[in-house]
């Protein structure tokens, strides 16, 4: 099994909708969580952190589910300009490791 | 502030050159990462340092690849010699290294071997 894994997609869904991606990770010690957003042929950008509680950030909320080892990510109200490639970024953090371990990344396609 | 700097953009070799990527990152970052990504493995870790110290290197897919920070400000990786197998597109990327940090990454560089 993968450490991080992410359906690749691609979601096409049509402007103002509201879709959703998941991330799964094996190792149940990990401490830290993120997403990323990559344009095509650019760096992965930082997207938000994922915090315990759940957080939000505008049209976007990411929330963590330890007992189930996933992590989510919301998007409300899509724009053509939320298409990209959305990573998702693990950190095991266990004995003094310190790497972040990504997914291969859901492809998201915002139509008119 | 500037943000990870990496060179050259693109690298274009014949199979057996030497290839030197370079990268510089935030200052202040103690951490500094170099990953691969390709549209068959994604994004891979190939190597992580701290304070100019190799930490992780178990990503390095083999002898061929070698990567040095002999300062705070600059590491580079090297490729001797270099395969086709290896074009890709190499990232580096630094963290100030708190437990909940993200990496901040370079533009990448876009590795095509001949």
């Amino acid at each position: 099994r993968k450490e991080v894994e992410q359906d690749p997609g691609p979601f096409n869904v049509p402007e103002g909708a509201t879709v959703a991606f998941n991330c799964t990770y094996s190792n149940s010690a990990s401490q830290s969580f993120f997403w990323y957003r990559q344009d095509c042929r650019k760096e992965p950008k930082l997207l938000m952190s994922v915090y315990s509680s759940g957080n939000e950030d505008g049209r976007f909320t990411a929330q963590l589910n330890r007992a189930s080892q996933y992590i989510s990510l919301l998007i409300r109200d899509s724009k053509l300009s939320d298409s990209a490639t959305y990573l998702c970024a693990v950190n095991p953090s266990t004995s003094g490791t310190y790497k972040y371990i990504f997914g291969t990344g859901t492809r998201l396609k915002v139509l008119a | 502030d500037a943000g990870v700097i990496q060179s050259p953009r693109h690298e274009v070799t014949e199979m057996g050159q030497e290839v030197t990527l370079r990268c510089k990152p935030i200052s202040g970052h103690d951490y500094l990462f170099w990953y691969r990504q390709t549209m068959m493995r994604g994004l891979e870790l190939l190597i992580y340092f701290n304070n100019n110290v190799p930490i992780d290197d178990s990503g390095m897919p083999e002898d061929r690849f070698s990567a040095k920070m002999p300062n705070a400000s600059f590491s580079t990786l090297k490729i001797q010699p270099s395969e086709p197998r290896d074009s890709a597109v190499y990232f580096c990327a630094s963290s100030l290294g708190d437990i909940g940090s993200p990496l901040h990454f370079g533009n990448g560089t876009r590795l095509t071997v001949t």
